[in-house]
């Protein structure tokens, strides 16, 4: 069984659907990332969070760490917002410290956001 | 800011052949990052870099691949030799060392091995 399970693992949306991608996971972390692929392949860090909830746009990620479980809401899509949603995780630190990138990927997240 | 700087973005190339990926990170981030992206595994965490020291390398598939820093601004990845199932996307990564310091990645290098 993976460390980081993602769902769905596809899915098609209207343009201006509210939509939530959900990330579970099993080890301790430190931190959990949201990373966007486009379709030219580019990787861009959306989020990284470690408690509570963080807003950019109209893209929010919260994270219940007693629940091991972090979603992303997408507000208002667009086509343009179409793209692999990756969650990621750093590890709980060992005793002689990680770095924050050092990530554990679950499977992604295909989203089409059609007009 | 020019972001991080990945050549060649395509290689092709025989089985057998040396590869050499190139890197250069964001001026002033500690960290360096090797990831590997195949549609079998996803991706994949190869090895990463802490002030040009490898830190953690448990993550390269076999003997074959090596990777080097020599300075804060160039890292590369080698594979000798290549197989075809090395054809993968390879990232490199570059972050600060503050914590929540975001990733940054490259655009990526497309490796086919024939």
């Amino acid at each position: 069984k993976n460390e980081v399970e993602q769902s769905p693992q596809n899915l098609t949306a209207q343009e201006g659907e509210f939509i939530t991608i959900n990330c579970s996971y099993s080890v301790g972390i430190s931190a959990l990332h949201w990373l966007q692929q486009h379709p030219g392949g580019g990787i861009v860090s959306l989020f990284m969070l470690s408690s509570g909830k963080k807003k950019h746009g109209r893209l929010i990620a919260t994270i219940n760490i007693q629940e091991k479980h972090s979603s992303l809401h997408i507000t208002a899509s667009h086509p343009r917002d179409s793209a692999v949603y990756i969650c990621a995780i750093t590890l709980m630190a060992s005793a002689g410290g990680t770095s924050y990138g050092k990530l554990t990927f679950g499977q992604g997240t295909i989203l089409t956001v059609h007009p | 800011d020019a972001g991080v700087i990945q050549s060649p973005r395509h290689e092709v190339t025989e089985m057998g052949q040396e590869v050499t990926l190139r890197c250069k990170p964001i001026s002033g981030h500690d960290y360096l990052f090797w990831y590997r992206q195949t549609m079998m595994r996803g991706l994949e965490l190869l090895i990463y870099f802490n002030n040009n020291v490898p830190i953690d390398d448990s993550g390269m598939p076999e003997d074959r691949f090596s990777a080097k820093m020599p300075n804060a601004s160039f890292s590369t990845l080698k594979i000798q030799p290549s197989e075809p199932r090395d054809s993968a996307v390879y990232f490199c990564a570059s972050s600060r060392r503050r914590a929540n310091s975001p990733l940054h990645f490259g655009n990526g290098t497309r490796l086919t091995v024939t």
